[in-house]
């Protein structure tokens, strides 16, 4: 199965800076089929990003993702106090779908 | 609005089935545009995808799992449930009921993203 390593596990910043948020696939998949989540504290994921790029409904335009290949990126232009949690990965492209560990961005 | 609710015992002990339920309200599970699925997050993060179910009982499994898994549907609630067979504490987990976004399912495999999701039920397995 295909193993994503999200990095860094903690990304220290302040609010209104840029956060660059990587996921690197194992091995490649013949699709764009990755898709990233928010997870705040004692609530389940929220679906930000499908197929790389495409934003899901309500998302705000600071979240776009980015990528190919075994590589990807969640880029949020312009950190908000909210957007201080979790985020996932996740590779649809290759059975068995599978997610990264995480990315936890906190207030520097 | 599409709301996905799990229920079930926190509680499982060792080798017994873990059963739980999603109730869905705001769609019908049986409309056809959809598919729906089970994840479960372990203490510590990680995220792993259960199985996955279409409105026809087709159903698809993560292979790791695919032995003790059982997913299967009752239209009449508009409720899907998970059983996974000889629990041990290594499924202890929060268990989370989700819609199908995206992606694709044949005859072979299920390869979607995942939203909404429900709020997630805490399951542990322990004598």
């Amino acid at each position: 199965e295909v193993v994503l390593t999200q990095s860094p596990g903690t990304l220290s910043l302040s609010p209104g800076e840029k956060a660059t948020l990587s996921c690197r696939a194992s091995q490649g998949f013949s699709s764009r089929y990755i898709a990233w989540y928010q997870q705040k504290p004692g609530q389940a994921p929220r679906l930000l990003i499908y197929e790389t790029s495409s934003r899901a409904t309500g998302v705000p335009d600071r979240f776009s993702g980015s990528g190919s290949g075994t590589d990807f990126t969640l880029t949020i232009s312009r950190l908000e106090p909210e957007d201080f949690v979790l985020y996932y990965c996740q590779q649809y492209g290759s059975s068995p779908g599978t997610f990264g560990q995480g990315t936890k961005v906190e207030v520097k | 609005q599409l709301q996905l609710q799990e229920a079930g015992p926190g509680l499982v002990k060792p080798s017994e089935t873990l059963s739980l339920i999603c109730t869905v309200s705001g769609a019908s599970i049986t409309s056809g545009s959809h598919y729906w699925g089970w994840i479960r997050q372990h203490p510590g993060r990680g995220l792993e995808w259960i199985g996955t179910v279409y409105y026809t009982g087709k159903n698809y499994y993560n292979p790791s799992l695919e032995s003790r898994v059982t997913i299967s549907l009752d239209t009449s609630k508009n409720q899907f449930s998970l059983e996974l067979s000889s629990v041990t504490a290594a499924d202890t987990a929060v268990y989370y009921c989700a819609r199908t976004h995206g992606g694709y399912c044949d005859s072979s495999n299920c390869l979607t993203a995942f939203d909404p999701w429900g709020q997630g039920t805490l399951v542990t397995v322990s004598s």
